[in-house]
């Protein structure tokens, strides 16, 4: 599976979006890009995932550029409930392939 | 909406002492995972199950760790002796490969403390 590189933390203000931002420029023509948050003390939680169009969902948008080398996941209004670790990860569905996760991205929404 | 059950939620036990840990994923779904998360750090996968079938334990420190799932439905992660070391959190997630994928779903964990 491809590899996949996060900025260590951001910070953003309560009600603003956040933009969180991957690189996975190894990435191959049958992997997807799935993302998870993982909330203090709890399991990872799926998010939102895509191949190579732009998803949306209640959660989440997923936007993915169309060389697929990076994408940049957005909560569009942020509150404090969404400060987690958000990981970017990049998966094959075939049978063989399996969740890695690196170390993500540490968000803080703040007030 | 359906959950990964796990249990116990903490687990405090003394080094050379077993400990084992309890997963009861979606009902349907064929596909089990163990990780193991030590603070700071991204869960690692441990061992996969497809049914009652061992598919990758690559990463299963076997000198130790075991893990079963004997009827394909719930498993068991079983550590013996415990080793300061592998004070973590243990998580259970499943998955389905039948219809649209969502990836895996994660219980809450169990966190173990070794002292």
């Amino acid at each position: 599976d491809a590899k996949t590189t996060q900025p260590p933390s951001m910070d953003c203000a309560e009600g603003r979006a956040a933009n969180l931002p991957c690189n996975h420029s190894t990435i191959s023509g049958n992997e997807y890009v799935y993302w998870y948050r993982q909330i203090h003390s709890q399991g990872p939680q799926y998010i939102i995932h895509g191949l190579k169009n732009n998803e949306t969902n209640e959660m989440a948008s997923l936007i993915i550029t169309e060389d697929r080398k990076s994408s940049t996941l957005i909560l569009p209004h942020a509150t404090l409930r969404d400060t987690a670790v958000y990981y970017c990860i990049v998966f094959n569905t075939g049978t063989a392939s399996k969740l890695t996760f690196g170390t993500g991205t540490r968000l803080q929404v703040t007030l | 909406e359906a959950e990964v059950a796990q249990s116990p939620r903490y687990k405090i036990t003394e080094k050379s002492q077993a400990v084992a840990f309890w997963c009861d994923p979606i009902s349907g779904h064929a596909t089990l995972y163990w990780y193991r998360q030590i603070l700071g750090q991204g869960p690692e996968l441990l061992v996969q199950f497809q049914d009652e079938s061992v598919v990758d334990d690559s990463q299963l420190p076997k000198d130790r760790f075991s893990a079963e799932r004997l009827k394909g439905v719930d498993s068991t992660l079983k550590i013996q002796p415990a080793e300061l070391g592998d004070s973590a959190m243990y998580l259970c997630a499943s998955s389905s490969r039948t219809g649209v994928n969502y990836g895996y779903t994660f219980g809450s964990g169990t966190r173990l403390t070794v002292v």
